[in-house]
């Protein structure tokens, strides 16, 4: 069982709808989530950060975290073409010494928004 | 505020020479941590470094090292290069010391073996 698990896509939604991004992790004690997008042949660029069980909500961006299904998701609202890209959700599992700086990643889901 | 700056972007190497790849994070960061990334493999942690002790390794060979400095400045190192070295190197820079702050990633630097 890889450790984060992201829904494997490609995703296709149609301009202005809402895009859905989900990820599982192994690890129960995991303790602070992240979602990144990437485009193409650039590097990861942070869009949302959660730590507590609920959703936390940024401009267009929702993420979910429900630890006790060791499940967090993100939610584009509006979805625009320039939302094109790979989403890859991060979590450090707050382990003490073996965590110190370590994101553990997805493989990422590649969204396409079409107009 | 500047971001996090990785030198050089590019790099293209043999197999058995060895390299040294920059980066600089953001002001006020003090925590760097190096990422490899491969269409196989993803992104796959090799290291962290704070206040320049490394606090945590990944599971890579020991041909892979890295340091850090007074200024919080990193390198990293791959000596021996091999084939499979080829990748995206990047780095990314937190606050620091605790655990689970967001990280900021580099523009990281494209490495290339022949």
């Amino acid at each position: 069982q890889k450790e984060v698990e992201q829904n494997s896509g490609p995703l296709s939604v149609p301009e202005g709808a809402i895009a859905s991004l989900n990820c599982t992790y192994s690890d129960r004690g995991s303790q602070s989530f992240f979602w990144y997008r990437q485009y193409s042949g650039k590097s990861p660029e942070l869009i949302m950060s959660i730590y507590s069980n609920g959703d936390k909500e940024d401009g267009r961006f929702t993420a979910q975290l429900n630890k006790a299904s060791q499940y967090v998701s993100l939610l584009i609202r509006d979805s625009q073409p320039s939302d094109s890209a790979t989403y890859l959700c991060a979590v450090n599992s707050g382990a003490g010494g073996t965590s110190y700086g370590k994101l553990t990643f997805g493989q990422g889901t590649i969204l396409t928004v079409h107009p | 505020k500047a971001g996090v700056t990785q030198t050089p972007r590019y790099l293209i190497k043999t197999r058995g020479q060895q390299v040294t790849l920059s980066c600089s994070p953001i002001s006020g960061h003090r925590s760097v941590s190096w990422y490899q990334q491969t269409p196989g493999q993803g992104l796959q942690f090799l290291f962290e470094y704070f206040s320049e002790t490394q606090r945590n390794k990944g599971n890579f060979p020991g041909r892979f090292s890295g340091r850090q400095f007074s200024n919080s400045r990193s390198e990293m190192n791959v000596s021996t290069l091999e084939l499979g070295d080829s990748a995206l190197y990047l780095c990314a820079s937190s606050l620091g010391p605790d655990l689970g702050q967001p990280q900021h990633f580099g523009d990281g630097t494209r490495l290339s073996i022949l």
